[in-house]
């Protein structure tokens, strides 16, 4: 079964406007993290920002804010102020702390950013 | 941030061939690493995790003797594809587990692309 589920395969946004990137998750372990990376076209994985099961407020990281909703299993990537450098692949991830530190993807989704 | 560094970065072989890529934490030690195969315009698929001095877990579906993986010191694990062939073409990528991090995190390395002709 699909664990982790990013719903928008291409997504285009206007240079300096926001954009939210959906991610819906699935596990039964109640202590596992969430994350988020972005993969330009030279494919290296960059790391942009932590959710933690039990983490009482959202993650931010400058541009970069998470809206977590435990209850729906949501875990949503806003991008605020787009810049033509953000367009990239984005991609959901999940580490189970039952899983021994596996970190499972979601299929991505394509962000490209309009001048 | 902990650098992992991968080489080689491309490589190019004839069909039939083995092919070794070592994965390496530059400036922290993992005791655990991941390799990841990814195609064209999909995900990261989860192929096995790398235990220092202990054999590697794989993943459902993927052949262990095809893909061997190595994780002889803290900071190198190495996988081989064995016999490859052109179905065996794509991105690898591995990352390493960085224990002291404070979610403990994981690096990835810049990948190597495989084309095997």
């Amino acid at each position: 079964a699909q664990k982790i589920t990013q719903t928008q395969p291409g997504m285009f946004v206007q240079e300096k406007e926001a954009v939210t990137l959906d991610c819906t998750y699935d596990t039964s372990d109640p202590s596992y993290g969430l994350f988020w990376y972005k993969q330009p076209s030279s494919g290296e994985m960059i790391f942009l920002i932590y959710q933690g099961s039990y983490d009482q407020q959202n993650a931010t990281e400058g541009r970069y804010s998470l809206n977590f909703q435990k209850a729906r299993k949501s875990a949503n990537l806003v991008i605020s102020a787009s810049q033509l450098g953000d367009s990239a692949m984005y991609f959901c991830a999940m580490r189970e702390d039952r899983a021994y530190d596996k970190v499972i993807f979601g299929p991505g989704t394509s962000l490209s950013v309009i001048p | 941030g902990a650098v992992v560094s991968q080489h080689p970065s491309w490589v190019i072989c004839k069909s039939g061939t083995s092919v070794k890529i070592e994965c390496r934490s530059l400036d922290f030690q993992a005791t655990t690493m991941f390799w990841y195969r990814q195609f064209p315009k999909q995900s990261l698929m989860l192929m096995a995790t790398s235990n220092e001095g202990s054999k590697a877990t794989y993943e459902q579906g993927v052949e262990k003797d095809k893909f061997l993986i190595n994780h002889a010191s803290l900071t190198l694990s190495t996988l081989t594809v064995t016999s490859a062939h052109p179905e065996d073409s794509s991105f690898y990528i591995c990352s390493a587990h960085y224990a002291s991090g404070g979610f403990g995190e994981q690096f990835f390395g810049p990948g190597t692309r495989l084309t095997v002709l």
